[in-house]
Parts: structure tokens; sequence; C-alpha cells
């Protein structure tokens, strides 16, 4: 069973075009991230949430949305989308629980979807 | 925010013992020290996580000085499949998460 899959695997798609990649766990996981990755492998976290939080990175443009509708899903939205938007996006997830806040628990991440927008 | 560097890339051969250094100033006294694993195409994989001093697994140690402005991450008798890119991750003092740049390993038979 995937821990963390990701749909679409790959997406090919125009400038000013909105999409979005879907993001699911079965890890009873609490916590989930969206991270880019660009094409010198810079990984950089978008977003971090959990049912209480949504941390954003300021450096993310409003452009980019994330939308939760369960406690296993975690969706990014991205509208008018740009050039500069190719990357590889990954999902992962982490359990909190209840110990001292922290972002440094074990994250479990999904297999990527490669964005190309031309 | 906190700066991470490591290494852009090492060489190595099978059998050997690699060390790959981070470098973290600024690190907030509550950020914990973690290493992810990740091969071409697939996502990130933990690999170890520390505060301070050593810590060993299965699959790797790390070694943490006491200032925790820096840290290693030893990988014993390295094979073929320990060919990836090796990413350190801390947080600054606002809570962020902070990737390094990644370390491209090349294991050579």
């Amino acid at each position: 069973d995937t821990a963390v899959s990701q749909t679409p695997k790959y997406l090919v798609t125009q400038m000013g075009n909105d999409k979005s990649i879907k993001c699911e766990q079965n890890l009873g996981h609490d916590t989930m991230y969206w991270y880019k990755q660009d094409s010198k492998k810079f990984l950089k976290i978008m977003f971090s949430y959990n049912n209480k939080e949504l941390i954003i990175n300021e450096t993310v443009p409003n452009r980019f949305s994330p939308k939760s509708p369960d406690k296993a899903h975690l969706n990014l939205h991205i509208n008018s989308l740009e050039l500069g938007d190719s990357a590889v996006y990954f999902c992962a997830s982490s359990d909190q629980g209840n110990r001292f806040r922290s972002h440094y628990n074990e994250q479990f991440f999904g297999p990527g979807t490669r964005l190309t927008v031309l | 925010l906190a700066k991470i560097t490591q290494p852009i890339s090492m060489d190595s051969y099978e059998g050997q013992e690699v060390n790959i250094t981070c470098s973290h100033n600024n690190i907030a006294t509550n950020d914990y020290i973690t290493w992810y694993q990740q091969f071409p195409s697939q996502g990130p994989r933990f690999i170890i996580q520390g505060y301070k001093t050593k810590v060993t697994n299965e699959v790797a140690s790390l070694f943490i000085p006491a200032d925790r402005k820096s840290s290693t991450l030893s990988l014993p008798r390295v094979s073929l499949s320990d060919t990836a890119v090796y990413y350190c991750l801390v947080g600054d003092r606002t809570g962020k998460l902070i990737f390094g740049q990644g370390t491209t390993l090349q294991v050579k038979p």
C-alpha cells in the first residue's frame, strides 16, 4: 500500500492555465506538506498544514493555495500558471501527535508530480 | 533565516565510510537536525535525526558537536546503491523548515 500518493505523476500545461495536484496519505498523520523542487534539486517548503493551522512560506505566490477536504488529503491548486512554476512538487506527511510542537518528526514523501509549463 | 550549507558533491568507493558535513549557523535552541536521502524520480526518504551528540541507527550515524552549528552524517561501508542525493534539514528561528542544497554522493565500484 502506498503511504503517500500524488496524482498526476506528470502534468504538462500552458501558461495561464489553472491546475490542481492531489495528495493523499493513508498513514493517519495529522500534518501534511507541499514542497517544490527546482531544476537544481533545491527543495523548498511551500506549506505545512494540520487541521488547526496553515503555515505558509511567505515567498510562495498567492497563486498557490492548499485545500484540505479532510485529514488525509491536501491538494495544491495553482492559478495562472507561469513558466517559473515548472518543477517537481512533493507532498509529505508526518505525525506531530501531542508532542511539543516540532516540525522534525519524520516526514513521508510522495513520489512527486513533475509540472511542466509551456 | 538560517543558512544551511553542505558540499555539492562527493565521490567514494564501495566499502568506504562516507562523511557528509552540513553547516547550520543560527540554529535555534529547539531545532532538530534531520537528514534525508533521495534517489532519482523518488521523494526524499528519512535517514536519521538528532539534537546533539551522537545518534546511530541501522543505516547511519549522526554526529553533532556541542555548539550544534554543524552536523556530520556518516555512512559506513557504502555500496553502489547508496548513490543518491543527501539533504540536511534544519529549522530556523521562525520555525520554518530549511533544506540544504543537497550533496550528490557517487559511489564507484
